[in-house]
């Protein structure tokens, strides 16, 4: 049974636009999220996380959009760029640290 | 600093031998998790460990699984005898022992069982 889903295997999107990525959870008690990026052949890289006490988060390019009710969150990157392509993880945890994630979305930014 | 670094980074082997893959940690770094991704599906957990202590395993797929830190340091992951759905590749991550809101992946280790 998945508790993060990211129901999108893949999104293309062109160079200077604005790229959505989604995610779903399903488990109430996660209070933390986070977003990793994973290029080919390597591991995944921390990108962006937010706390269940805030609905949004920005860092540079990248914002991060929680919304609790529903369940939901998402990664918005702006301007999107070339080397912005890879895997996006969504994952989930609270209070021991295990994270929870989510299937992957594959990025292509278009030039 | 060096990262989390994993060897071998890829193997390939028969189905029914043996195989074991290593982490090191970031230096310092008490919290040690190993997961899995098999093809095109998520990041499943499959062990915790608080220095040499298992602190949760309860993503270990079945008994042909064993993972060992032993002193703290670095880990190993045996699968004996290896099958064809133990392939895939094998992550390890690492944390300091106060939560500081992400995990450290190394690069991971492609299992490859024929």
């Amino acid at each position: 049974d998945q508790q993060v889903k990211q129901n999108s295997p893949s999104l293309s999107v062109q160079e200077g636009r604005i790229s959505i990525l989604n995610c779903d959870y399903t488990n109430s008690m996660f209070d933390y999220f986070l977003w990793y990026k994973k290029y080919p052949a390597e591991g995944p890289t921390f990108l962006i996380s937010i706390s269940s006490i805030k609905d949004k988060n920005e860092d540079g390019r990248f914002t991060v959009f929680l919304n609790k009710s529903a369940k939901h969150l998402s990664l918005h990157i702006v301007p999107s760029q070339p080397g912005d392509s890879a895997v996006y993880f969504c994952a989930a945890n609270f209070g021991n640290e295990k994270l929870t994630f989510g299937t992957g979305t594959r990025l292509t930014i278009i030039p | 600093e060096a990262g989390v670094t994993q060897f071998p980074s890829h193997s390939v082997i028969e189905k029914g031998q043996t195989v074991t893959l290593r982490c090191d940690p970031i230096s310092g770094h008490d919290n040690l998790y190993w997961y899995r991704r098999v093809m095109g599906k998520e990041i499943k957990f499959l062990l915790h460990f608080v220095k040499e202590s298992k602190q949760d395993e309860s993503g270990m797929p079945n008994n042909r699984f064993l993972a060992e830190r032993t002193g703290g340091t670095y880990s190993t992951l045996k699968v004996q005898p290896a099958e064809l759905e133990d392939s895939g590749v094998y992550f390890c991550a690492s944390s300091p022992l106060q939560w500081t809101g992400e995990l450290f992946f190394g690069e991971g280790s492609r299992l490859t069982v024929l």
